[in-house]
């Protein structure tokens, strides 16, 4: 069974700041998806950020990219140029390419704080 | 499209009491889940379906019940309510197989059970 591991319960950092956030898995596949989402207040679940693991470049979104360490399986995620609206709950997440094992495995998730 | 709704948004039960939560998405998604998101614990897989007519367990099942009797719509059922069953449950759909990855999520249900 997979597992995925967040370290970081709480993070803060200043607007217009760079912030990075930890996740680690582990899972005896070659093959897989890992991903970021995030919870704001208002309790949506929102896909940040999606990396492929054969794929060896680390996946772009605007502002935030990722940091995939496929051997030390290691997915963490930075937010370049913090904006108050990236305060909420982020999740790292996993999920197998086998058809009917969909399901997404998430970490305990990470609560991002913006400072003014 | 609508996407993925559920209701009712919020709940509120005592203890004994059953009821089913609403999950219906119109995408045409063969993969749908139910998770429940209690703090500091992440979100964890109750039930899901692959299909229409198939089901089976996830993480945490106990307590629940599922069916899928058409490609939209995928209920959960909570057959006696405890107050460990007090959590914000979201469904999620999407395509199955490779290549096709995304998982689009409902905005939850946040059930207190008394």
């Amino acid at each position: 069974a997979q597992t995925v591991t967040q370290s970081q319960p709480e993070m803060s950092v200043q607007e217009a700041e760079t912030v990075t956030l930890s996740c680690t898995y582990d899972t005896s596949e070659s093959d897989y998806y890992l991903f970021w989402y995030k919870q704001p207040p208002s309790r949506q679940m929102i896909l940040v950020i999606r990396q492929e693991a054969y794929k060896q470049q680390n996946a772009t979104e605007n502002r935030f990219s990722v940091n995939f360490q496929k051997a030390a399986k290691s997915f963490s995620l930075k937010i370049s140029d913090s904006q108050l609206g990236d305060a909420a709950m982020y999740f790292c997440a996993y999920r197998s390419k086998n058809f009917g094992n969909e399901k997404l495995t998430f970490g305990t998730g990470t609560r991002l704080t913006i400072i003014p | 499209n609508a996407g993925v709704t559920q209701t009712p948004k919020f709940q509120v039960l005592k203890t004994g009491q059953s009821m089913t939560l609403q999950c219906a998405q119109d995408m045409n998604h063969e993969y749908m889940s139910w998770y429940r998101q209690d703090p500091g614990m992440g979100l964890r897989l109750i039930h899901y379906s692959v299909g229409a007519g198939i089901t089976d367990q996830g993480e945490v099942p106990n307590g629940y019940n599922v069916s899928r009797s058409t490609t939209e719509d995928f209920p959960l059922r909570l057959l006696s309510a405890a107050p460990s069953q007090t959590s914000v449950y979201f469904c999620a759909s999407s395509y199955s197989g490779q290549g096709r990855y995304e998982q689009y999520f409902g905005p939850g249900t946040r059930l207190t059970v008394t």
